[in-house]
């Protein structure tokens, strides 16, 4: 099993940009996240997903988009890219909305 | 004032050491998770805590739930030890993680 994928690892992107990190999870998971890690501070979610189908915000989900396109898949949309989103993303999936989380290796986004 | 807090932010440590990081939270949690992030940059859960304590290997996780505390211990460290240990507590009845900024660990051989 290949746990909690991302692609991709690394993006470079101009300002205005759009472009959409993608997510996938071959554990069967219910749940899945979107983080973002800034230096100096700890993880943030940007949106969570509790069942395919539903979404929710997190706590900076300012020009941000998700979609779960279905159990396996969830994906992160920066519609206009702004530098203050430089950042690692980081996705996430656990069984039950309140068990244990697995990451992905991370995207590491640099907004010029 | 954080929700979060660990203490120490950086620690480096001769091979062989015992280490021990803290972490204390203000709010009311349903769990907390230890998790361990490499410099390559993946996140690895170590532990999930609601009350006592538990080990995994050189590793050991302890909670006090009444003081709002947990600490997490390596026994006999090693330079592949080396990473940043990051507490995460749960909120009561939430999916939510509250993410501390991370202690960064450095073993030297």
């Amino acid at each position: 099993n290949a746990g909690v994928t991302q692609t991709p690892k690394f993006q470079v992107l101009k300002t205005g940009q759009s472009m959409t990190l993608q997510c996938a999870q071959d554990m069967n998971h219910n749940s899945m996240y979107w983080y973002r890690q800034d230096p100096g501070m700890g993880l943030r979610l940007i949106y969570y997903s509790a069942s395919e189908g539903t979404t929710d915000k997190g706590e900076v989900p300012n020009g941000y988009n998700v979609s779960r396109l279905n159990k396996r898949e969830f994906s992160l949309r920066l519609e206009s890219a702004a530098p203050s989103q430089t950042s690692v993303y980081f996705c996430a999936s656990s069984d039950l909305s309140r068990a244990e989380q697995f990451f992905g290796p991370g995207t590491r986004l640099t907004v010029l | 004032k954080n929700e979060v807090e660990q203490s120490p932010q950086n620690l480096t440590a001769q091979e062989g050491e015992f280490i021990t990081i803290n972490c204390s939270y203000s709010v009311g949690i349903s769990a907390l998770h230890w998790l361990q992030q490499h410099p390559g940059g993946g996140i690895v859960s170590l532990f999930m805590l609601s009350s006592g304590k538990k080990k995994h290997g050189r590793l050991i996780a302890t909670i006090n739930i009444q003081e709002k505390h947990s600490s997490l211990h390596i026994t006999a460290s090693h330079p592949r030890d080396s990473a940043v240990y990051i507490c995460a507590p749960q909120g009561s009845g939430t999916y939510k993680y509250i993410f501390g900024t991370g202690t960064r660990l450095k073993v030297l051989a």
